[in-house]
């Protein structure tokens, strides 16, 4: 079963345009909630990660934001750029190196 | 350059075949993984080896294997291919504990 849903599958943004991801799980075991680009060709790469102790991580224009109690994390890219389009994952881990992706979001930020 | 690699980058070859693909980490890792990436995109973990110990196998044919002759590498060995095992294979590493992994540039294995 998918242990982590995500959604939309696939995002369409104006530059400029905040894109929002979200992300659900039910395994109250997972206590590391990384994201992951991906660009075509390309392994996916770690973008920013957040731990359930806090409800907001920001990285320049990367912001996890995360609701333990509704299980729920979302990612938000403020002013995307054209260099932003790429696939994203959410992801979750427990502590024994067992991470497990979403289903990902295809991102296309338009000029 | 401190990095995951993995070679071949493209492999096609024919049903029924045996083929590896190569990993080696120089990041000083303690884990090491492959994943399958369908055409989807959906990203499903395969194997995962901490200093040499299989500890996930997933429900994956037996006619996938992985082998690591050292804490540096991990090598996926696939036996009679078929057409199914067409995908991108990655191979990732990461530390002990959550640091995140650190995904190699993928394998795209075409079976014709």
């Amino acid at each position: 079963q998918q242990q982590v849903k995500q959604s939309p599958q696939s995002l369409i943004v104006q530059k400029g345009g905040i894109s929002i991801i979200n992300c659900a799980y039910e395994n109250t075991a997972f206590d590391y909630f990384p994201w992951y680009q991906q660009f075509p060709g390309k392994g996916p790469a770690l973008l920013i990660a957040i731990r359930p102790d806090v409800s907001e991580k920001k990285e320049g224009r990367f912001t996890i934001s995360f609701n333990k109690s509704a299980k729920q994390f979302s990612l938000h890219i403020m002013d995307s750029q054209p260099g932003d389009s790429a696939t994203y994952f959410c992801a979750a881990e427990t502590g024994a190196n067992n991470l497990f992706f979403g289903t990902g979001t295809r991102l296309t930020v338009i000029p | 350059d401190t990095a995951v690699s993995q070679t071949p980058k493209y492999l096609v070859t024919q049903m029924g075949n045996d083929k590896s693909i190569k990993c080696e980490q120089n990041l000083g890792h303690d884990t090491m993984y492959w994943y399958k990436q369908d055409s989807k995109k959906f990203l499903k973990i395969m194997f995962s080896y901490n200093n040499k110990e299989l500890i996930i196998n997933e429900t994956v044919p037996n006619r996938f294997s992985p082998k690591s002759p050292d804490k540096a590498h991990l090598n996926l060995h696939i036996n009679s291919l078929e057409l199914g095992d067409s995908a991108v294979y990655f191979c990732a590493s990461s530390p002990d504990g959550n640091y995140g992994y650190t995904f190699g540039s993928g394998t795209r294995l075409t079976v014709v």
